[in-house]
């Protein structure tokens, strides 16, 4: 069975300081994708990285992706408050009867002003 | 609203009580998935329609558990004699067959008292 695994589980930062989110999984996938979720809602897309390499950045956050590795990160640059939240990441597996998503534990982080 | 729709957001029932939710995807997109959040944790996969054939249910999906999509639009998820292990999150999403991405709903949060 798949594992998606992520770390730190907790994480709680000052503002300006930099940090990474990782996540680590057991099998082969090309697709993984981030998530940011805020208390009592639902999932926000971040992030959709296709292929070994990829990288993607959107303001403060930048995800990259290293199939072989099966290893993606998610690094906040200058945290502001505005980004606690918990983050996911996702790998899309194709099974036999088509694609589903596997989640992380996901990452709690809390910016501190 | 273009988006996922999930009905109804907030559900407080007693134990031993019978929960229908109501999930309408994105109109074109012909997959539509179930998860449950709980509290702390990352979404698990329920279960998994393509047009109205429900492909894959996870072993999470006891008896008590049922969904359909009986004309390959809208999706319902009931569960039977609910019991307090049931509280949680429930999460639908969707996407067309070959899509990369998946948009989810707002989620209907589960209380059994």
């Amino acid at each position: 069975e798949l594992k998606v695994e992520q770390n730190p589980l907790f994480l709680s930062m000052q503002e300006g300081k930099n940090y990474t989110i990782y996540c680590n999984y057991s099998t082969t996938s090309d697709r993984l994708y981030w998530y940011r979720q805020d208390p009592g809602k639902s999932l926000e897309s971040l992030f959709v990285l296709l292929s070994n390499g990829a990288v993607k950045q959107e303001g403060r956050l930048m995800a990259s992706l290293d199939t072989k590795a099966r290893l993606s990160t998610l690094h906040i640059t200058a945290a502001v408050h505005d980004l606690s939240a918990t983050y996911f990441c996702a790998v899309d597996m194709l099974m036999n009867t088509g694609n589903q998503f596997y989640f992380g534990t996901g990452t709690s982080l809390t910016v501190i002003p | 609203d273009t988006g996922v729709s999930q009905n109804p957001r907030h559900k407080i029932t007693k134990r031993g009580q019978n929960v229908t939710f109501r999930c309408d995807p994105i109109s074109e997109h012909n997959r539509l998935y179930w998860y449950r959040q709980t509290l702390g944790q990352g979404p698990e996969f329920l279960t998994y329609f393509q047009n109205e054939a429900q492909l894959e249910k996870s072993r999470l999906l006891s008896d008590r558990f049922s969904a359909e999509r009986p004309k390959g639009s809208f999706s319902t998820l009931e569960i039977q004699r609910t019991e307090q292990g049931d509280s949680a999150m429930y999460l639908c999403a969707s996407r067309s067959q070959g899509a990369t991405e998946a948009f989810f709903g707002q989620g209907t949060r589960l209380t059994v008292v």
